[in-house]
């Protein structure tokens, strides 16, 4: 069973530029959730797919937008990057029958650095 | 307000010292609360769940008190390997996690 897969794992961008992440889930897991972790704080919640579609949303401007495809991966993207866009970007899937938030397996995150 | 509010620490102890901390949460529609654990620029992973009676896992002792809204952990008996964050986690069942900023604590030899 393979876990949670992120890429790139680290990645620079000048402000003003546009950004992919991507994340391929846990094998049997159809639920892929987003985090934003800046430096010294929490995880925050960018937005939840399911089923190819948007689930929930977090406190996070339309520029950062997503897609989840038939095979439960998922993309994040970020258009127009800002300084304050630096951050680790954690993916967390979680499937069927999954005990809430103990069901979440975090991928290992792409660093993204705005300069 | 944040909806988890954590001591940040640092929490400095000595091998098979206990530490303690909490957190707080504002949110009164949580229904689920956890510990996760994350190294060093790594991913957070799950310690363990918190039951309102009060759990253990080995060293590891969580507590939930509803009425107060406050949430603890307990580690006795520290190794050097609990050097880490610890994530205090509540979900509401709103389709997300609702992470604290996190208490660092560090095990010296």
């Amino acid at each position: 069973e393979t876990g949670v897969t992120q890429s790139p794992t680290h990645l620079i961008k000048t402000r003003g530029q546009q950004v992919t992440l991507r994340c391929s889930s846990q094998s049997g897991h159809n639920t892929v959730s987003w985090y934003q972790q800046a430096l010294g704080q929490g995880p925050q919640f960018i937005f939840q797919y399911y089923r190819e579609e948007e689930n929930g949303r977090g406190n996070f401007p339309p520029r950062f937008s997503g897609l989840q495809f038939p095979n439960y991966s998922s993309e994040l993207n970020v258009n127009a990057l800002e300084l304050d866009d630096s951050a680790l970007y954690l993916c967390a899937s979680s499937g069927p029958g999954s005990d809430r938030g103990a069901g979440y397996t975090f991928g290992s995150g792409t660093r993204l650095t705005v300069v | 307000r944040k909806e988890v509010e954590q001591d940040p620490g640092p929490f400095n102890v000595p091998e098979g010292a206990t530490v303690a901390f909490n957190c707080t949460y504002s949110n009164s529609a949580s229904q689920s609360f956890f510990w996760y654990r994350q190294d060093c620029r790594k991913e957070p992973k799950l310690l363990m769940s918190v039951y309102s009676s009060g759990n253990e896992d080995g060293r590891f002792t969580a507590q939930l008190n509803r009425a107060s809204q406050y949430i603890s952990l307990l580690i006795r008996d520290s190794k050097l390997s609990d050097s880490a964050t610890y994530l205090c986690v509540g979900d509401a069942y709103d389709y997300k996690l609702s992470f604290g900023a996190g208490t660092t604590v560090t095990v010296r030899a």
